[in-house]
């Protein structure tokens, strides 16, 4: 089983329509979870941290966990083109030595489209 | 300006060298990674580092090389025992969970090649 899993994709979407993104995550003592965004040939970039159980909102983008269900969503309101894009999910999870460093793992992404 | 600083943004290797991207970082951030992303794909994680002087192999450590003398620089060695190192390497770091947050940010990338 891979550490970190996000659903295949690739998704597409109209323009003003919700995207629904969703991880899921191996390491039940995984702390930290992270939604990053990367265009075509950049660096990813940043969009949601997410630490307990719940809904956190951000303009337009929710990160979702549910940590009995190791499973964590990002949902994009009111979809535009220029949020095309691939987006990963990324979990941190402490050492086997329980340290609160951690190792930062990535799914293999799931491109986005969305068309006008 | 803070932030991370990869280079060179390209890199060609001929077959049998070895190759050093560098990797640094004005954040004041105690932890940094290096992943490498194939085309399609996700970043899989090589090395990571917390502290100075400490680093742990990640995924696919075989075939590459770390140091980390210093809080600020993180280099990666890619030597000539990696069968196929054409990839784009891209370094972040973070501040441990203690001290706010746990978030990475990346470097603009190195896309190294082959010839």
């Amino acid at each position: 089983q891979k550490e970190v899993e996000q659903n295949s994709g690739p998704l597409s979407v109209p323009e003003g329509a919700i995207a629904s993104l969703n991880c899921t995550y191996s390491d039940r003592v995984s702390q930290s979870f992270f939604w990053y965004r990367q265009y075509s040939g950049k660096s990813p970039e940043l969009i949601m941290s997410i630490y307990s159980n719940g809904d956190k909102e951000d303009g337009r983008f929710t990160a979702q966990l549910n940590k009995a269900s190791q499973y964590v969503s990002l949902l994009i309101r009111d979809s535009q083109p220029s949020d095309s894009a691939t987006y990963l999910c990324a979990v941190n999870t402490p050492y086997a030595g329980g340290t609160s460093y951690g190792k930062l793992t990535f799914g293999q992404g799931t491109i986005l489209t969305v068309h006008p | 300006d803070g932030g991370i600083t990869q280079s060179p943004k390209y890199l060609f290797r001929k077959e049998g060298q070895n190759v050093t991207l560098s990797c640094e970082q004005n954040l004041n951030h105690d932890a940094m990674y290096w992943y490498r992303q194939d085309p399609g794909q996700g970043l899989r994680l090589i090395y990571y580092s917390q502290i100075v002087n400490d680093f742990q192999k990640g995924d696919i450590a075989e075939g590459y090389s770390v140091s980390r003398e210093k809080k600020e620089s993180f280099p990666l060695t890619v030597t000539s025992a990696q069968k196929n190192p054409t990839a784009f390497y891209l370094c972040a770091s973070s501040k441990p969970r203690g001290q706010g947050n746990t978030e990475a940010f990346f470097g603009q990338g190195t896309r190294l090649t082959v010839v």
